[in-house]
């Protein structure tokens, strides 16, 4: 079975500071790593992956996460946040065997002026 | 593309009755997906299709709870005897690929009085 922890439920951050929310995940197999991000009173987007490669992986948006196998971890950063990136971030992993995402309990960024 | 529609947007129902939403997925995407969120956590898988088959269930569909996808097109998810702990965030999802990115709906809220 696959787990997945966020431990800060809620980041608060002012406009261009760095962000960095964290992803840790348990699982006997191997995964794929998915952010997935919710701006308010919108339905979920995948904000960026990682499959395979470049341990390393970006968004459009500069949002970038690295995959770290040995701290089973997949945390999210932005050097320079900004008020329209408020919104609640989910990490989420799917095992290579099967279809299902298991997200983890989400964190709320607030980007203050 | 105009993205995956769920309907209703909102049900309100009493205990103990019916109900059934409706996931209209990307007309290409021959995976849907059935997810479950409630306040303050992040979505828990409950189903998913490849084409009209139904290939993996979640111990958290109940006996009550049971979804088709006639004709690998569009998917409902009815709930039977509705109970206060099903009041939750239902969410659909679609994709062409296993690893592709999966395209969540607005979804239904879904309150049980």
């Amino acid at each position: 079975a696959q787990s997945v922890t966020q431990l800060d439920s809620q980041v608060p951050v002012f406009e261009e500071a760095p962000v960095e929310l964290r992803c840790n995940y348990s699982s006997s197999v191997s995964v794929y790593l998915f952010w997935y991000v919710q701006y308010p009173n919108q339905g979920l987007q995948l904000l960026l992956k990682y499959l395979s490669g470049s341990t390393l992986v970006e968004s459009i948006n500069g949002f970038e996460a690295e995959f770290n196998k040995s701290q089973t971890s997949f945390h999210l950063r932005k050097p320079s946040v900004h008020i329209s990136d408020t919104a609640e971030y989910f990490c989420a992993v799917m095992a290579y065997n099967t279809d299902k995402l298991i997200f983890g309990t989400g964190t709320r960024l607030q980007v203050f002026p | 593309d105009t993205g995956v529609s769920q309907n209703p947007r909102h049900k309100i129902t009493k205990r103990g009755q019916n109900v059934t939403f409706r996931c209209d997925p990307i007309s290409e995407h021959n995976r849907l997906y059935w997810y479950r969120q409630t306040l303050g956590q992040g979505p828990e898988f409950l189903t998913y299709f490849q084409n009209e088959a139904q290939l993996e269930k979640s111990r958290l569909l109940s006996d009550r709870f049971s979804a088709e996808r006639p004709k690998g097109s569009f998917s409902t998810l009815e709930i039977q005897r509705t109970e206060q702990g099903d009041s939750a965030m239902y969410l659909c999802a679609s994709s062409s690929q296993r690893t592709d990115t999966q395209y969540f709906g607005p979804g239904t809220r879904l309150t049980v009085l």
